[in-house]
């Protein structure tokens, strides 16, 4: 198993352009969720998914959109960089269980720079 | 709602001494309870987890007991090297929380040779 992959690691941005952060799992896992994190700071919820067709804002979202038209795939998308979007983001995924295998597992993360 | 609480860093310890991260929790009904780690320029890594009031999870030398009465799951270690500098996030998760992680700001260690 691959587990949770991410790409690009590293992107630069100018305001105003637009891309997606791919995020992939090959555990058959229902729940996927973004995050971001800046420097100090634990992670902040930017969007999740419970199942393939199914997405949720967290606590961050306003600027990305996502989508889940497989289970296997989780993509992050910046409609409209701005400097405030600097940060790492990480994609993450686990079971939709509350039971023993409820962990999340993380991809490497994607440094993301907007300038 | 549902909330994470760790003592804040740095952290700073020689090699050889005693670990204690303090978290606490505030949640309802019962969650499960986690230890994630993250070493310098990666991503997080799950060290240890709980599910349940009195668990006890361990990995890597580390330990944390799921203390439901005093609502704690403290992180020890008997004796840390200086591989063991990296940020630990303490989490938790519910069915209340629609299965998302409930995070700790996150507390960073130094080992010092």
């Amino acid at each position: 198993n691959a587990g949770v992959t991410q790409t690009p690691k590293f992107q630069v941005l100018k305001t105003g352009q637009s891309m997606t952060l791919q995020c992939a799992q090959d555990m058959n896992h229902e729940y996927m969720s973004w995050y971001r994190q800046d420097p100090g700071m634990g992670l902040r919820l930017i969007h999740y998914s419970v199942g393939a067709g199914i997405t949720d804002q967290g606590e961050v979202p306003n600027g990305y959109n996502v989508s889940r038209s497989t289970t296997e795939d989780f993509p992050l998308r910046l409609l409209s960089a701005a400097p405030s979007q600097t940060s790492v983001y990480f994609c993450a995924s686990s079971y939709r269980t509350s039971g023993s295998r409820n962990e999340q597992f993380f991809g490497p993360g994607t440094r993301l720079t907007v300038l | 709602g549902d909330s994470v609480t760790q003592m804040e860093g740095p952290v700073t310890l020689s090699e050889e001494a005693f670990l204690t991260i303090n978290c606490t929790y505030t949640a309802t009904g019962y969650p499960s309870l986690f230890w994630y780690v993250q070493y310098p320029g990666e991503g997080l890594q799950l060290l240890l987890k709980a599910t349940k009031a009195d668990d006890k999870g361990s990995n890597k030398g580390f330990e944390a007991t799921y203390r439901k009465e005093t609502t704690s799951f403290h992180l020890e270690k008997g004796s840390v090297q200086v591989s063991d500098s990296a940020v630990y996030f303490c989490a938790l998760r519910t069915l209340g929380s629609n299965y998302q992680l409930i995070w700790g700001a996150g507390t960073k260690l130094i080992i010092k040779p």
